[in-house]
């Protein structure tokens, strides 16, 4: 079957525009996480969604950052007034039964 | 709170031989373990992982890795590696509970040369 998908797979933009990153989870999987991966941090939880339970958002790291997921499906991860150091590629994963987390490709962002 | 270490930022070896990649872990309750692979511009793919049993898990592609709980480790390991392994392997723990986040090391870049 069809896995994590994520668009666009690359993302330039100048500094201080608002951004937004889709994710379309596994069909059925009903927690979805976003993860960053930069040079300088590894990879980062940001954010997790399961069911109609209210989301994790303790990697968020800063006020600038938020996400939704429309009708337990897709999510957009938003990224308002962007700053360079918001450059990296971020990652959608979801989940069944919370053991194995599937991930898509990802979306480089630049920030110029 | 977890954390997962991953010494060793890059591995060199030849084609062939034995290849050992250290992961240790810290936490204060049980952990299910992952080791992820990312080959160059793809994303992360689930290599093996250890959620309960048996304490040495295996893949298809010949990698095995051992939970030592007494030493808080999860090394994989191969013993004789192709050049289609080069990538970049993340060793990753979660709690054993619900719908966690995952935890990475920092990752470990192998690269295999003829």
């Amino acid at each position: 079957g069809a896995g994590v998908s994520q668009s666009p797979s690359n993302k330039v933009t100048e500094k201080g525009k608002d951004v937004e990153l889709r994710c379309d989870p596994i069909s059925g999987h009903t927690a979805l996480y976003w993860y960053r991966q930069s040079l300088g941090q590894g990879l980062e939880f940001l954010i997790y969604f399961q069911g109609n339970s209210a989301p994790d958002k303790s990697g968020l790291p800063s006020d600038r950052f938020s996400a939704e997921r429309t009708g337990g499906s897709v999510s957009t991860l938003t990224i308002q007034r962007t700053q360079q150091e918001d450059s990296a590629v971020y990652l959608c994963a979801s989940s069944r039964g919370g053991n194995e987390q599937f991930f898509g490709p990802g979306t480089r962002l630049t920030v110029l | 709170a977890q954390s997962v270490t991953q010494l060793d930022s890059q591995v060199p070896v030849f084609e062939e031989a034995p290849v050992e990649l250290r992961c240790n872990y810290s936490s204060s309750v049980s952990v299910y373990l992952f080791w992820y692979v990312q080959y160059p511009n793809q994303g992360l793919q689930l290599l093996l992982k250890y959620l309960s049993g048996s304490t040495l898990v295996k893949s298809i592609n010949g990698f095995e890795a051992e939970f030592n709980k007494s030493q808080t480790s999860f090394h994989l390991r191969k013993p004789s590696v192709h050049i289609s392994d080069t990538a970049e392997y993340f060793c990753a723990v979660r709690t054993n509970t619900g719908f966690q986040k995952l935890v990475f090391g920092t990752g470990t870049r192998l690269l295999v040369s003829p």
